[in-house]
């Protein structure tokens, strides 16, 4: 997806359960796609990669599945903490250009203890 | 510790006065980029530096301009900045010819138009 919305969409978690947050994409060509974490008042921060050989990677705490078929991307967050409600972004890229990203909307990750 | 370090963290200018947004990286990438982020939405880019060659986006006013000296350092320079301008900067850094690699981004800087 491009940038759109005023209102990111929020998903809200107790403290300790998993999280699941979508993306869906529209590029074809994007064979590379990255996961930023956004807190209030900074800039994004890379949580995890992927490329479009592989459809899974994992990280700590962190799991990353990429579905080329449907153009669907997650991101998978286990035991979720309070430290981790932020707004979470993906992003796609073509390898063959510079590495322009197109980010998706966004969604809100709200953790509850 | 941080990489991509952008300063000021916030900046209040007047409507129609030039400002000047800085961002410089430890990290050497060769590919630096300026994003304009309003609130609740995602970054959008409006230009980026591969390495001295400047690239605009189609739909980047020409009230945005960048300069970039050396590798380490870049400028948003807002010519007349209207309050539509007012939003977070944010500057990113990336390193290519090695394969896809993820961009880094500073903390931003939050622009206000007064």
């Amino acid at each position: 997806g491009e940038n759109v919305g005023l209102h990111l969409p929020t998903l809200s978690v107790q403290e300790g359960d998993n999280s699941i947050i979508n993306c869906a994409y529209s590029n074809s060509a994007s064979d590379y796609f990255i996961w930023y974490k956004q807190e209030s008042g900074k800039g994004p921060q890379f949580i995890i990669d992927i490329r479009s050989n592989m459809d899974k990677r994992q990280g700590q705490r962190v799991t990353v599945l990429l579905n080329k078929t449907v153009k669907h991307l997650s991101l998978q967050i286990a035991a979720t903490q309070p430290g981790d409600s932020a707004v979470y972004f993906c992003a796609g890229a073509f390898s063959g250009g510079y590495n322009k990203l197109i980010f998706g909307a966004g969604t809100r990750l709200a953790v509850h203890p | 510790d941080a990489m991509v370090i952008q300063n000021p963290r916030y900046q209040v200018t007047q409507f129609g006065k030039p400002v000047t947004l800085s961002c410089s990286q430890t990290l050497n990438h060769n590919v630096m980029y300026w994003y304009q982020q309003k609130s609740s939405q995602a970054p959008k880019l409006l230009f980026h530096y591969y390495d001295k060659d400047f690239n605009n986006e189609a739909d980047t006013p020409d009230n945005f301009q960048s300069r970039r000296p050396n590798t380490s350092f870049c400028f948003l320079d807002i010519r007349s900045p209207g309050l539509g301008d007012a939003a977070m900067y944010l500057c990113a850094t990336s390193r290519e010819g090695l394969g896809n690699q993820p961009q880094h981004f500073g903390d931003g800087t939050r622009l206000s138009i007064l």
